[in-house]
Protein backbone atom coordinates (compact mmCIF):
# COMPACT_ATOMS: atom_id res chain seq x y z
CA UNK A 1 0.00 0.00 0.00
CA UNK A 2 1.63 3.48 -1.05
CA UNK A 3 2.08 6.04 1.96
CA UNK A 4 0.52 9.27 1.38
CA UNK A 5 2.73 12.12 0.10
CA UNK A 6 4.69 14.95 2.29
CA UNK A 7 7.18 17.31 1.93
CA UNK A 8 10.23 15.61 4.05
CA UNK A 9 11.00 18.66 5.70
CA UNK A 10 9.53 21.90 6.72
CA UNK A 11 11.07 25.00 8.44
CA UNK A 12 9.90 28.19 10.31
CA UNK A 13 10.92 30.61 12.75
CA UNK A 14 9.70 31.23 16.42
CA UNK A 15 6.06 33.09 16.04
CA UNK A 16 5.63 31.80 12.23
CA UNK A 17 3.09 30.17 10.55
CA UNK A 18 3.80 27.06 8.67
CA UNK A 19 1.94 24.43 6.35
CA UNK A 20 2.41 21.24 5.82
CA UNK A 21 0.62 19.17 3.43
CA UNK A 22 -0.34 15.64 2.73
CA UNK A 23 -1.33 14.17 -0.80
CA UNK A 24 -3.09 11.13 -1.22
CA UNK A 25 -6.07 10.30 -4.13
CA UNK A 26 -9.87 9.52 -4.43
CA UNK A 27 -9.64 6.49 -2.86
CA UNK A 28 -8.49 8.26 0.91
CA UNK A 29 -8.05 11.33 1.54
CA UNK A 30 -10.58 12.93 -1.74
CA UNK A 31 -13.29 10.24 -0.90
CA UNK A 32 -13.43 10.13 3.12
CA UNK A 33 -13.44 12.76 5.65
CA UNK A 34 -11.18 10.74 7.67
CA UNK A 35 -7.77 12.51 8.36
CA UNK A 36 -5.48 12.82 11.12
CA UNK A 37 -2.97 14.81 11.71
CA UNK A 38 0.05 13.19 14.49
CA UNK A 39 2.86 15.05 15.89
CA UNK A 40 6.54 12.93 17.11
CA UNK A 41 9.21 13.42 19.41
CA UNK A 42 12.02 11.49 18.76
CA UNK A 43 11.67 8.30 20.99
CA UNK A 44 7.87 8.82 21.97
CA UNK A 45 4.86 7.22 20.79
CA UNK A 46 2.88 9.54 18.03
CA UNK A 47 0.47 12.09 19.47
CA UNK A 48 -2.61 13.07 17.74
CA UNK A 49 -3.10 16.08 16.75
CA UNK A 50 -5.92 16.80 14.56
CA UNK A 51 -9.07 13.97 13.34
CA UNK A 52 -11.74 14.15 10.97
CA UNK A 53 -9.76 16.58 9.16
CA UNK A 54 -10.11 19.68 11.40
CA UNK A 55 -10.87 18.59 14.76
CA UNK A 56 -8.72 18.77 17.97
CA UNK A 57 -9.05 16.72 20.76
CA UNK A 58 -9.09 18.08 23.83
CA UNK A 59 -5.75 19.25 25.20
CA UNK A 60 -4.05 20.19 22.16
CA UNK A 61 -3.34 23.96 21.55
CA UNK A 62 -5.45 26.32 19.13
CA UNK A 63 -2.65 27.10 17.13
CA UNK A 64 -2.66 23.68 15.09
CA UNK A 65 -5.65 23.61 12.38
CA UNK A 66 -6.44 21.48 9.76
CA UNK A 67 -8.19 21.39 6.19
CA UNK A 68 -8.77 19.25 3.03
CA UNK A 69 -9.33 20.39 -0.63
CA UNK A 70 -9.99 17.69 -3.11
CA UNK A 71 -7.03 14.62 -2.49
CA UNK A 72 -5.18 17.26 -0.51
CA UNK A 73 -4.71 17.81 3.69
CA UNK A 74 -3.03 20.07 5.19
CA UNK A 75 -2.03 21.24 9.04
CA UNK A 76 -1.21 24.33 9.97
CA UNK A 77 0.85 25.32 12.86
CA UNK A 78 0.67 28.88 13.76
CA UNK A 79 2.69 31.10 16.06
CA UNK A 80 5.61 28.30 16.34
CA UNK A 81 7.49 27.19 19.39
CA UNK A 82 10.42 25.39 19.88
CA UNK A 83 9.23 22.26 21.17
CA UNK A 84 6.82 21.99 18.31
CA UNK A 85 9.66 20.80 16.19
CA UNK A 86 9.10 16.97 15.56
CA UNK A 87 7.68 14.85 13.14
CA UNK A 88 4.11 15.18 11.47
CA UNK A 89 2.84 12.23 10.01
CA UNK A 90 -0.82 12.23 8.88
CA UNK A 91 -3.19 9.28 7.97
CA UNK A 92 -6.30 8.94 6.30
CA UNK A 93 -9.00 5.98 5.57
CA UNK A 94 -8.48 4.21 2.57
CA UNK A 95 -11.11 2.29 0.18
CA UNK A 96 -11.84 -0.90 1.28
CA UNK A 97 -10.96 -1.05 4.98
CA UNK A 98 -7.73 -0.35 5.24
CA UNK A 99 -5.93 2.98 6.51
CA UNK A 100 -2.43 4.34 5.47
CA UNK A 101 -0.21 7.30 6.55
CA UNK A 102 2.52 9.25 5.29
CA UNK A 103 5.87 9.45 4.69
CA UNK A 104 6.36 12.36 7.68
CA UNK A 105 7.53 15.68 7.51
CA UNK A 106 10.43 16.78 9.65
CA UNK A 107 9.66 20.54 11.27
CA UNK A 108 12.68 22.38 11.82
CA UNK A 109 12.29 25.42 14.40
CA UNK A 110 15.22 27.82 13.46
CA UNK B 1 -5.76 8.28 33.34
CA UNK B 2 -5.48 6.39 30.26
CA UNK B 3 -2.98 3.42 30.28
CA UNK B 4 -1.80 1.54 27.58
CA UNK B 5 0.85 -1.49 28.02
CA UNK B 6 2.29 -3.82 25.81
CA UNK B 7 4.14 -7.01 26.00
CA UNK B 8 4.97 -9.93 24.58
CA UNK B 9 7.64 -8.46 21.97
CA UNK B 10 11.78 -9.42 21.52
CA UNK B 11 13.75 -11.76 19.36
CA UNK B 12 12.13 -14.47 16.78
CA UNK B 13 13.52 -16.20 14.01
CA UNK B 14 11.83 -15.58 10.21
CA UNK B 15 8.75 -18.09 10.33
CA UNK B 16 8.43 -18.13 13.86
CA UNK B 17 5.64 -16.96 15.70
CA UNK B 18 4.81 -14.40 18.62
CA UNK B 19 1.58 -13.19 20.81
CA UNK B 20 1.56 -9.30 21.61
CA UNK B 21 -0.46 -7.96 24.36
CA UNK B 22 -1.95 -4.81 25.35
CA UNK B 23 -3.62 -3.98 28.70
CA UNK B 24 -5.81 -1.19 29.10
CA UNK B 25 -6.74 0.91 31.93
CA UNK B 26 -8.47 4.44 32.83
CA UNK B 27 -11.53 4.47 30.05
CA UNK B 28 -14.10 2.01 29.27
CA UNK B 29 -12.25 -0.38 27.51
CA UNK B 30 -15.36 -2.20 25.74
CA UNK B 31 -16.51 0.95 24.28
CA UNK B 32 -13.98 1.85 21.81
CA UNK B 33 -11.87 0.15 18.98
CA UNK B 34 -8.55 -0.62 19.22
CA UNK B 35 -5.81 -0.57 16.55
CA UNK B 36 -1.95 -2.02 16.40
CA UNK B 37 0.58 0.16 14.52
CA UNK B 38 4.06 -0.57 14.21
CA UNK B 39 6.91 1.56 12.89
CA UNK B 40 10.20 0.28 11.74
CA UNK B 41 13.64 1.32 12.89
CA UNK B 42 13.70 5.02 11.09
CA UNK B 43 10.73 4.92 9.67
CA UNK B 44 6.97 6.16 9.56
CA UNK B 45 4.11 4.62 11.66
CA UNK B 46 2.79 1.80 9.92
CA UNK B 47 -1.27 1.26 10.37
CA UNK B 48 -1.13 -2.87 10.96
CA UNK B 49 -4.51 -4.13 12.05
CA UNK B 50 -7.63 -2.63 13.89
CA UNK B 51 -10.74 -4.64 15.78
CA UNK B 52 -14.02 -2.76 16.53
CA UNK B 53 -15.61 -2.63 20.08
CA UNK B 54 -17.02 -5.72 19.90
CA UNK B 55 -14.79 -7.68 18.47
CA UNK B 56 -16.51 -8.98 15.04
CA UNK B 57 -14.84 -5.85 12.86
CA UNK B 58 -10.42 -7.11 12.26
CA UNK B 59 -9.33 -5.18 9.01
CA UNK B 60 -5.76 -5.51 8.29
CA UNK B 61 -3.18 -4.05 6.31
CA UNK B 62 -2.80 -6.50 3.27
CA UNK B 63 1.17 -7.10 4.38
CA UNK B 64 -0.33 -9.11 7.23
CA UNK B 65 -3.25 -10.55 5.94
CA UNK B 66 -3.32 -14.50 6.16
CA UNK B 67 0.07 -14.70 9.24
CA UNK B 68 -1.68 -11.74 11.89
CA UNK B 69 -4.68 -12.27 14.12
CA UNK B 70 -5.96 -9.34 16.07
CA UNK B 71 -8.81 -10.27 19.04
CA UNK B 72 -9.69 -8.64 22.21
CA UNK B 73 -11.19 -9.73 25.87
CA UNK B 74 -13.33 -7.19 27.21
CA UNK B 75 -13.75 -8.60 29.94
CA UNK B 76 -9.52 -8.37 30.39
CA UNK B 77 -9.44 -5.15 28.83
CA UNK B 78 -6.75 -6.73 26.67
CA UNK B 79 -6.05 -6.65 22.97
CA UNK B 80 -3.90 -9.35 21.20
CA UNK B 81 -2.10 -9.54 17.92
CA UNK B 82 -0.68 -12.83 17.21
CA UNK B 83 1.47 -12.77 14.68
CA UNK B 84 2.92 -15.88 12.58
CA UNK B 85 5.31 -16.83 9.77
CA UNK B 86 7.32 -13.81 10.85
CA UNK B 87 9.54 -11.93 7.72
CA UNK B 88 12.28 -9.57 8.46
CA UNK B 89 10.52 -6.62 6.95
CA UNK B 90 8.29 -7.15 10.08
CA UNK B 91 10.86 -6.25 12.32
CA UNK B 92 9.42 -2.54 14.09
CA UNK B 93 8.26 -1.50 17.39
CA UNK B 94 4.33 -2.46 17.63
CA UNK B 95 2.52 0.25 19.39
CA UNK B 96 -1.05 -0.34 20.83
CA UNK B 97 -3.12 2.48 20.04
CA UNK B 98 -6.71 3.31 21.63
CA UNK B 99 -9.46 4.90 19.19
CA UNK B 100 -11.56 8.07 19.33
CA UNK B 101 -14.73 5.71 18.82
CA UNK B 102 -16.38 1.96 18.59
CA UNK B 103 -15.07 1.62 14.79
CA UNK B 104 -11.96 3.77 13.71
CA UNK B 105 -8.41 2.98 12.15
CA UNK B 106 -7.16 6.43 11.43
CA UNK B 107 -7.69 8.28 14.73
CA UNK B 108 -6.09 7.39 17.69
CA UNK B 109 -5.89 9.49 21.05
CA UNK B 110 -3.92 7.48 23.40
CA UNK B 111 -0.79 5.21 22.47
CA UNK B 112 1.19 2.28 24.93
CA UNK B 113 4.85 3.17 24.74
CA UNK B 114 5.65 0.07 22.32
CA UNK B 115 7.01 -3.37 22.12
CA UNK B 116 9.92 -3.86 19.83
CA UNK B 117 10.05 -7.23 17.69
CA UNK B 118 13.14 -7.81 16.24
CA UNK B 119 12.86 -10.74 13.29
CA UNK B 120 16.15 -12.03 12.65
CA UNK B 121 18.29 -15.28 12.43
Amino acid sequence: QSALTQPASVSGSPGQSITISCTGTSDDIGGYNYVSWYQQHPGKAPKLMIYDVSNRPSGVSSRFSGSKFGNTASLTISGLLAEDEADYYCSSYRTHGKAVFGGGTKLTVL
Amino acid sequence: EVQLSESGGGLVQPGGSLRLSCIASGFTFSAYAMNWVRQAPGKGPEWVSGINDAGDTTPYTDSVKGRFTISRDNSKNTVYLQMSDLRGDDTAVYYCAKAVRTDDIVAFDYWGHGTLVTVSS
